[in-house]
């Protein structure tokens, strides 16, 4: 398996544009979460999915942000407009299932907003 | 709302010298899982532990979940330059969340 593939692995972009970063999970697990980590933060869950659908978006920071699932295989996290603070890596992560199974996280995608 | 709280944020160690990092949460845990998460990688699972008083052991790494289910430690033997990264547990609360320690950064002086 090719694990938890995520794109880009890098972005910079300016402060006002829109960001949006992808995540493949691995086949057959159905739980996909979205990762933000910074030095100050450390690792924080942004939202995560069950069978596509969003269970808990309560660490999303604000309306800037959004996510979809528009089927097993995919996953975007979109930032509109992004600003500095955004800066961080965004990690993807995927599950069997929520209790009891380990998460396996992409490599991460590195966003820079000057 | 519920937090694990991680020590030491840092750890310095001579290579060959022992490292250890706790986590306590103020309620019961189901489980806890430790992962691992090299400089510029991703966590990487460890270990899972579910039993009250569970110790698990990975070679030079072994791991406690405490009687009441509130605490856990890895402790580390004879620390190695490959140990470097930084430790992160993760307990899961009874709503089934995973609700993440922020981590100890392990670092090997020269």
């Amino acid at each position: 398996d090719a694990g938890v593939i995520q794109s880009p692995r890098h972005e910079v972009t300016e402060m006002g544009q829109e960001v949006t970063l992808r995540c493949k999970p691995i086949s057959g697990h159905d739980y996909l979460f979205w990762y933000r980590q910074t030095m100050m933060r450390g690792l924080e869950l942004l939202i995560y999915f069950n069978n596509n659908v969003p269970i808990d978006d309560s660490g999303m920071p604000e309306d800037r942000f959004s996510a979809k699932m528009p089927n097993a295989s995919f996953s975007t996290l979109k930032i509109q407009p992004s600003e500095p603070r955004d800066s961080a890596v965004y990690f993807c992560a995927s599950s069997k299932s929520s209790w009891g199974n380990e998460q396996y996280f992409g490599p991460g995608t590195r966003l820079t907003v000057t | 709302g519920q937090q694990v709280m991680q020590i030491p944020q840092y750890q310095h160690v001579q290579e060959g010298e022992d490292f250890t990092t706790y986590c306590n949460s103020s309620t019961t845990l189901s489980n806890i899982q430790w992962y691992k998460q090299r400089p510029g990688g991703h966590p990487v699972f460890l270990i899972q532990l579910v039993k009250s008083g569970e110790v698990k052991k990975q070679k030079r790494l072994t791991f406690q979940f405490g009687e009441a289910k509130k605490n856990s430690s890895l402790h580390i033997t004879a620390t190695q330059t490959t140990d470097v990264g930084t430790y992160f547990c993760a307990g899961r609360d009874s709503n089934y969340q995973l609700i993440w320690g922020a981590g100890t950064k392990l670092i090997i002086k020269p």
